[in-house]
């Protein structure tokens, strides 16, 4: 099956840095790549997705980019905020045995803003 | 719109004990999902449903079953609840047409089975 591999485990930057979270996929399938924030006691919210149609895609300070080929895309943050610290999941479509397709998830990163 | 509400936000088992999570969502989704989210290792799915009267395994479903009688409504009952099912449960929607996947999570249920 897929598999999302997320790094790192924790990042820390100083306000007004670029922050940058990487994924790899196994699943040459897969077609849909969105990120996830979550704040504490809260559940994961969307922030940002991209299609394997699409090499960039930017909304404000955040940006996804996609690597088809080397299967690989990536979260970037500039001109990071405290209130950007949160844990940060990526994922990827995967087609299910009974035909369906879902997600599966990185293990998530960490992202500390100090101030 | 209040999206997806789940209940109880904490619960304390002890083991062998049975209880179900609450899940209800006003977005008219047909996709409903539930995920378990230990530390460090993301969200694992655990059972899924695509629509009324229609639910499916997930990666992770021992241990636990669903039920989907209504569009609004995915329960997810514990039986013989067991140390290892202590974890924070998140269900999710999404409206499937076109392919797409944008997934809307509740606010989570800690669990802790003692």
């Amino acid at each position: 099956g897929e598999n999302v591999e997320q790094h790192p485990s924790t990042l820390s930057v100083q306000e007004g840095d670029s922050a940058v979270i990487k994924c790899t996929y196994s699943d040459s399938a897969s077609n849909y790549f969105p990120w996830y924030k979550q704040e504490l006691g809260k559940g994961p919210q969307l922030i940002i997705d991209i299609r394997s149609n699409v090499g960039e895609k930017k909304d404000q300070r955040i940006a996804v980019t996609l690597n088809k080929t080397a299967k690989h895309f990536s979260l970037h943050i500039t001109e990071t905020q405290p209130e950007d610290s949160a844990v940060y999941f990526c994922a990827a479509s995967i087609r299910l045995n009974s035909g369906y397709s879902t997600l599966t998830f990185g293990k998530g990163t960490m992202l500390l803003v100090s101030p | 719109n209040a999206g997806v509400t789940q209940t109880p936000k904490f619960r304390i088992l002890k083991i062998g004990q049975s209880m179900t999570l609450q899940c209800t969502q006003d977005m008219n989704h047909n996709y409903m999902y539930w995920y378990r989210q230990d530390p460090g290792m993301g969200l694992k799915l655990i059972y899924y449903s695509v629509g009324a009267g229609i639910t499916d395994k997930g990666e992770v479903p021992n241990g636990y079953n669903v039920s989907r009688s209504t569009t609004e409504d995915f329960p997810l009952r514990l039986e013989l609840a067991a140390p290892s099912q202590t974890s924070v449960y998140f269900c999710a929607s999404s409206y499937r047409g076109a392919g797409a996947e944008k997934l809307f999570f509740g606010s989570g249920t800690q669990l802790s089975v003692l």
